[in-house]
């Protein structure tokens, strides 16, 4: 069976501070992709980032890191330094073969000014 | 505007009627998918097409659901007799010929189906 899992429903922090949002997933296949995405309060999806599961290096993109640990099967997800505009919805999602991605229930995050 | 358009924003229809959303890909994508999203859940997978072909179709996608790719470009789904249970977010997604398989795909700001 294939699952995503985001345990953290809601995360609230003050701004600056910096925040992880953690994500597990399961699956047999041994090549799969991992995705990270934001939904802002408007509504539409906004990829962040894909990773495939040969590729275990961290990547960072500014304010945004990623740990990718095959041995937990977890890729987390951490903002540094947190703003207001990054409140929103983020989901990890696991695509393994066809076209089909499984998304996790998402974690809300507040950011107060 | 060069996204993936989704008309309508919202739509509330009473239980039993039909229902019909479109969407417009980004226009050199041949890849489109159909999501559907409950309120605190993620997005579920419900079909997807390359170019006009429907090449996968998910449990969820029931009898009264169908979808649509006339001329490879932009999609409709219908919902026939509808229930309160199908009230949801359904989001529209694309992605270009040719990127590797589940590469990332680009959402539509979804519609919003309220049944009542």
């Amino acid at each position: 069976a294939q699952k995503v899992t985001q345990a953290q429903t809601e995360i609230s922090v003050v701004e600056k501070e910096d925040v992880t949002l953690d994500c597990v997933y399961e699956t047999r296949d041994t090549t799969y992709y991992l995705f990270w995405y934001k939904q802002p309060p408007s509504g539409e999806l906004v990829f962040l980032i894909r990773r495939n599961s040969f590729d275990e290096q961290n990547e960072i993109s500014g304010r945004y890191s990623w740990n990718f640990q095959k041995s937990t099967s977890s890729f987390n997800f951490t903002i540094t330094a947190s703003q207001v505009v990054d409140s929103a919805v983020y989901f990890c999602a696991l695509a393994t073969g066809g076209f089909k991605t499984i998304f996790g229930a998402g974690t809300r995050l507040f950011v107060k000014a | 505007d060069t996204g993936v358009s989704q008309n309508p924003r919202h739509k509330i229809t009473k239980r039993g009627q039909n229902v019909t959303f479109r969407c417009d890909p980004i226009s050199e994508h041949n890849r489109l998918y159909w999501y559907r999203q409950t309120l605190g859940q993620g997005p579920e997978f419900l079909t997807y097409f390359q170019n006009e072909a429907q090449l996968e179709k998910s449990r969820l996608l029931s009898d009264r659901f169908s979808a649509e790719r006339p001329k490879g470009s932009f999609s409709t789904l219908e919902i026939q007799r509808t229930e309160q249970g199908d009230s949801a977010m359904y989001l529209c997604a694309s992605s270009p010929a040719g990127a590797p398989m589940n590469t990332e795909a680009f959402f539509g700001q979804g519609t919003r189906l309220t049944v009542v």
